[in-house]
């Protein structure tokens, strides 16, 4: 069984341009997360899909940062436009109705 | 807000050492996973946990919701052990404990 696909793998970009992450998650799992990791700490959560609804996005920077998921199946984060700050690991994961969650590999952001 | 709080922060062991690792957390236990970082990033998966006491071969963890703890047991460390581990509870995780085993 494929587990939770990222990518890009790795993206550099310079500052004020625009960068989109894309997550497929594990087959069935009907709740998708994103997080955010600095260097040196935990995973901090940016939004949860329940489905297509996006249910938890109060540390999502609205300003800057955007989100969809339109099927219910895979989903896009995009950053505009990005900042030094933002440079970070992206991850992805996703669980069966808010269960155990399972972990992509991440896209590591530098902003130049 | 809630916390998750990881002790020790950093952890060193020769090989073939036992360790234990703890998780406090200030909120009630929901979804309480522990993680093991590798170093090349990946989240893999320990334990989903928000009770009781689990095994994996040389790896258990034990839960106790009434007093907001989890324990994560490590036996006869082995160098692939290496690597940040961190709880996570109601979706916060805490800042993790680094471990190297050295041969």
């Amino acid at each position: 069984e494929a587990g939770v696909v990222q990518s890009p793998r790795y993206k550099i970009i310079e500052k004020k341009q625009p960068v989109a992450f894309w997550c497929n998650p594990i087959s069935g799992h009907n709740t998708l997360y994103w997080y955010l990791q600095n260097l040196g700490q935990g995973p901090e959560l940016l939004i949860r899909y329940e489905n297509e609804e996006a249910v938890d996005d109060s540390q999502l920077p609205k300003d800057r940062f955007s989100a969809e998921r339109l099927k219910g199946v895979d989903s896009t984060l995009k950053i505009q436009p990005a900042e030094l700050g933002d440079s970070a690991v992206y991850l992805c994961a996703s669980s069966f109705s808010s269960g155990e969650q399972y972990f992509g590999p991440g896209t590591r952001l530098t902003v130049t | 807000g809630i916390q998750v709080e990881q002790s020790p922060p950093d952890l060193i062991l020769q090989e073939g050492a036992n360790s234990t690792l703890r998780c406090n957390f200030s909120d009630s236990v929901n979804n309480l996973q522990w993680f093991h970082q590798n170093p090349w990033g990946q989240l893999i998966n320990l334990f989903y946990i928000p009770s009781g006491t689990k095994q994996n071969g040389r790896l258990s963890a034990t839960t106790v919701a009434t007093e907001r703890y989890s324990l994560l047991y490590i036996s006869s460390s082995q160098t692939t052990d290496s690597g940040v581990y961190f709880c996570a509870n109601k979706l916060i995780f805490g800042t993790g404990t680094r471990l190297q085993v050295f041969p």
